[in-house]
C-alpha cells in the first residue's frame, strides 16, 4: 500500500531562516498532497496543497513543490517567524481515496 | 457555518464503559473520517465514510463503530471502552477526493 516518509522529525532554524520539509510517496497513482500545521493542543489546519499536474504552488511565505519522477514534494517556509513553530504534517491520496499522512515535523522558530 | 462540530471536548471513562463521540458538519460535504491522534504522534485512520450509508475501515478499526444515516453527522461508538484508547479524537471532513480535509476541535478521551 502507499507509505509515505517525512523528514525531519524535528527542524530548528533561525527566525527569518527558510524551513524545508521533505517527503517521499510510494504509490505513482498518488495525485493530491496536501500540507497541515498543528500548533500545540489544536486541530491540523490546511495550509495548502497541490495536485499532481502542477509542479509548484505559491501562498506567500509558504511553497510546495512536486517532483513526480522522484515520487517526492516538499514544503518550503520563507522568512520564518515565531507562530510559524508548529508540527507540520504531509500527505498523499491512496488508492482508496484516503489521505496517507507522514509521521509529523516539529518546526521550532529560534529568535 | 460552524464547519466542523465534535461533542463533547473531554471525556473520562471507566475501562468497559461504552460511549458515542458526536460529529456534525454543515457544509454539505461527502467524505468524513474519524482519526486518532496519540501524544507526540501522527494521525491514524479509524473509519471513513464516502457517503450517506458508506462506511470502510482504516487502518486501526478494532474496538470502534461508526455509522453514517445522514451527510451531515458520522458519530463514532466505542464498544467497551478500554485503556489503550484513551487519545485525542480528530472528526474530519472534506467535499471530495482531491481536497483537503477541515477538522474539528477534537475530543481529548481517557480511559482509566
Amino acid at each position: 500500500g502507499e507509505n509515505v516518509e517525512q523528514h525531519p522529525s524535528t527542524l530548528s532554524v533561525q527566525e527569518g531562516d527558510s524551513a524545508v520539509i521533505k517527503c517521499t510517496y510510494s504509490d505513482s497513482a498518488s495525485n493530491y498532497f496536501p500540507w497541515y500545521k498543528q500548533e500545540l493542543g489544536k486541530r491540523p489546519q490546511l495550509i495548502i496543497d497541490i495536485r499532481s499536474n502542477v509542479g509548484e504552488k505559491k501562498d506567500q511565505r509558504i511553497a510546495v513543490t512536486l517532483n513526480k519522477t522522484a515520487k517526492h514534494f516538499s514544503l518550503h517556509i520563507t522568512e520564518t517567524q515565531p507562530e510559524d513553530s508548529a508540527v507540520y504534517f504531509c500527505a498523499a491520496m491512496g488508492s482508496n481515496y484516503q489521505l496517507i499522512w507522514g509521521a509529523g515535523t516539529k518546526l521550532i522558530i529560534k529568535p | 457555518n460552524a464547519g466542523v462540530t465534535q461533542t463533547p471536548k473531554f471525556q473520562v471513562l471507566k475501562t468497559g464503559q461504552s460511549m458515542t463521540l458526536q460529529c456534525a458538519q454543515d457544509m454539505n460535504h461527502e467524505y468524513m473520517s474519524w482519526y486518532r491522534q496519540d501524544p507526540g504522534m501522527g494521525l491514524r485512520l479509524i473509519h471513513y465514510s464516502v457517503g450517506a450509508g458508506i462506511t470502510d475501515q482504516g487502518e486501526v478499526p478494532n474496538g470502534y463503530n461508526v455509522s453514517r444515516s445522514t451527510t451531515e453527522d458520522f458519530p463514532l461508538r466505542l464498544l467497551s471502552a478500554a485503556p489503550s484508547q484513551t487519545s485525542v479524537y480528530f472528526c474530519a471532513s472534506r467535499s471530495g477526493a482531491g481536497y483537503g480535509y477541515t477538522f474539528g476541535s477534537g475530543t481529548r478521551l481517557t480511559v482509566v
